[in-house]
């Protein structure tokens, strides 16, 4: 079965470069979420959108923006970089919006910021 | 504000042998689910499990299972007959269950380490 496609797989940038992080959700879903997980941290919720449209808005720092295509692929894009932006950037979808429709979780994309 | 605690950051166990990871939350819904999702070295979120907070019953999945407290808002996952491939992190999780765009609100984790 498809699964959720996140693209770098793996980033390396430098301190105040910018970075593009793409989502390609399972075919069918129309809700993506982004969550972020420092090391050793547990993840934490980003930014998420419902048929294109911004959904629900969490940590996510201003020099971030995201949004989702007419395709519902998503972009997260990443300026000013900072060294505590390095992080793995993971990308779920889901058939639908409420609790019980499951997220599916990407691989994540893994960002170092040197 | 939603908050999840797991007191246990790491956990082992042998081989078949039965382990339970513990999870504690503090929230003012009334409606919610809870998870259990499984990170391995791959770090892949894969979820394991999951309970709706109206369901009186406590899910079970294959090796799986929960025992649910809504009242002590208590949610820990019983892992039986351990296996090798059950190393992993496992982080529990609530998502609220208005209507809306749900996000997870994960607790910081359990390292479980199964050996042989």
């Amino acid at each position: 079965a498809a699964g959720v496609i996140q693209s770098p797989r793996h980033l390396i940038k430098e301190k105040r470069e910018t970075a593009t992080l793409k989502c390609y959700p399972i075919p069918r879903h129309d809700t993506v979420y982004w969550y972020q997980q420092g090391p050793g941290q547990d993840p934490q919720f980003l930014i998420s959108f419902y048929e294109k449209m911004q959904s629900d808005k969490g940590s996510i720092p201003d020099r971030f923006s995201a949004q989702q295509f007419s395709d519902y692929h998503s972009e997260l894009n990443m300026s000013s970089l900072e060294l505590g932006d390095s992080a793995l950037y993971f990308c779920a979808s889901s058939l639908g919006r409420g609790a019980y429709n499951e997220q599916f979780f990407g691989p994540g994309t893994r960002l170092t910021v040197l | 504000a939603q908050t999840v605690t797991q007191s246990q950051p790491e956990m082992s166990v042998q081989e078949a042998e039965t382990v339970t990871l513990s999870c504690t939350y503090d929230t003012s819904e009334n409606n919610y689910y809870l998870f259990w999702y499984k990170q391995p070295p791959s770090r892949q979120m894969i979820l394991v499990i999951r309970q709706e907070a109206y369901k009186q019953q406590n899910a079970t999945e294959n090796r799986f299972s929960v025992n649910f407290q809504k009242a002590a808002k208590s949610f820990s996952l019983k892992i039986s007959d351990s296996q090798l491939g059950d190393t992993a992190m496992y982080f529990c999780a609530f998502m609220k269950q208005n209507t809306g765009f749900q996000k997870l609100v994960f607790g910081t984790g359990t390292r479980l380490l199964v050996s042989p």
